[in-house]
């Protein structure tokens, strides 16, 4: 069965700090997304990865980074988090041959 | 770049009747993909229609394509209220990209 998981389902935070969100998947997947979600917004894209090392910035890459060191691995990083990175954050992975994407639960981020 | 608009944003119906949502985009698409999301959860993939496509069905869902109106519909039939949830339309442009709508919330009452 498909899964993909993200390291935390909901995070506190101060301004200013470092933060980091983990996504793994075992499907064996090479593409791999980050979307945040906000009330009346939807889903925007922020960054996403062809293959290990590879990054592509989506629609809203600013105040974010990402890191593919492994194939499964997809990792998000807030170099200094502020209020307005409040929001759910959605991993998603596709095989390269598809266009289906399967998503992790989210982590609910707060960012006091 | 948002590029699919659901249409209603929230829609609230009697469990066993028929609910419709719409999607509109403006660019051309490859594939157009209707998801669901349960409150505080992931997306799931409910079904994918391709452009060259104009309807297609999978169990209680139907979905069509117009392509010339840039629009398609979800249709679920007698629903339940399992059914509750946020449905969003994707839009594949090219490569593995999609850009998501802002959602159609349907709350199915007992």
């Amino acid at each position: 069965d498909v899964k993909v998981t993200q390291s935390s389902r909901y995070l506190v935070k101060r301004t200013g700090e470092k933060v980091f969100l983990e996504c793994v998947q075992d499907m064996d997947h090479e593409n791999m997304f980050w979307y945040r979600q906000d009330p009346g917004l939807g889903l925007r894209l922020i960054y996403f990865s062809y293959d290990v090392k590879m990054k592509e910035k989506g629609d809203i890459p600013e105040g974010y980074s990402v890191s593919r060191e492994k194939k499964e691995r997809f990792s998000l990083i807030l170099e200094s988090a502020s209020t307005n990175q409040t929001s759910m954050y959605l991993c998603a992975s596709s095989a390269f041959t598809s266009e289906t994407q399967y998503f992790g639960p989210g982590t609910r981020l707060l960012v006091l | 770049s948002q590029q699919g608009e659901e249409d209603p944003q929230a829609l609230s119906i009697q469990e066993g009747e028929n609910a419709t949502m719409n999607c509109s985009y403006k660019t051309s698409i490859n594939n157009l993909q209707w998801y669901r999301q349960n409150s505080g959860r992931g997306l799931v993939h409910l079904i994918l229609i391709r452009s060259n496509e104009r309807e297609k069905h999978s169990g209680r869902l139907r979905v069509t394509l117009d392509t010339s109106k840039k629009s398609s519909s979800l249709l679920i039939t007698a629903s339940r209220a399992a059914d509750t949830a946020s449905y969003f339309c994707a839009t594949g442009e090219g490569a593995q990209k999609l850009v998501f709508g802002q959602g159609t919330r349907l709350t199915i009452n007992p």
